[in-house]
């Protein structure tokens, strides 16, 4: 079975650091991959997507991920963080037509 | 356009009573999901609806648990005899294929208390 594990539920950044949150995947092939954020009070969004092809790949808001599949990761990155980053991240993994599972979440902390 | 929308944004109920959450997706899209974000928890897949076919119940945790989505569109889920462990917040998610090469956009939730 599918599973993703997010082992930072929190992390702390201070404005303008960088950021990588990680992110391992189990699964036998590559799945498609996503990373969502759920600013408080807020649906999530969808940051960036992997499905194939090149391994870095952009997101919305300055946000990348690199797809790693020796180490089975998708961490996701961004030079520098801004106040309005604080959210909820969650990465997840599907395959086909199955349904998508997500990680437990990390909650990011912006400090001035 | 219009996103996603749940309704109601809150729900405060006693133990023991029937609560329906209810699912608006973005028109056209023919997938729709349901799950369940507990405190510190990430989000538990409930039931998947794709256009005509049977849906994937495999989440539900019990048969308290049912939903169904009427004419492809709208989608209710209903929880009977609601227990404490039933708080969380319920999201609707809605895609325009099936698939999970299919962003879901999701709506801004449920937010169910059982006293």
């Amino acid at each position: 079975a599918q599973s993703v594990t997010q082992p930072d539920i929190h992390i702390t950044v201070s404005e303008g650091a960088s950021l990588e949150l990680r992110c391992n995947y189990s699964y036998g092939a590559t799945p498609y991959l996503f990373w969502y954020v759920q600013s408080p009070g807020q649906g999530l969004q969808l940051l960036l997507k992997y499905f194939s092809g090149d391994t870095l790949v952009q997101g919305i808001k300055g946000f990348e991920a690199e797809f790693k599949r020796s180490q089975s990761s998708f961490n996701l990155r961004k030079p520098s963080v801004h106040w309005s980053d604080a959210a909820e991240y969650f990465c997840a993994v599907g395959t086909g037509f199955q349904k998508l599972v997500f990680g437990t979440g990390t909650r990011l902390l912006v400090s001035p | 356009g219009a996103g996603v929308s749940q309704s109601p944004s809150n729900k405060v109920t006693e133990k023991g009573k029937d609560v329906e959450l209810r699912c608006d997706p973005i028109s056209g899209h023919t997938a729709l999901y349901w799950y369940r974000q507990s405190l510190g928890q990430g989000l538990e897949f409930l039931i998947y609806f794709q256009g005509n076919s049977a849906p994937d119940k495999s989440g539900l945790p019990s048969d308290r648990f049912s939903a169904e989505r009427t004419g492809g569109s709208v989608s209710t889920l209903t929880i009977q005899r609601t227990q404490q462990e039933d708080s969380a917040v319920y999201l609707c998610a809605s895609s325009l294929k099936p698939g999970a090469n299919n962003e879901q956009f999701f709506g801004p939730g449920t937010r169910l208390t059982v006293l």
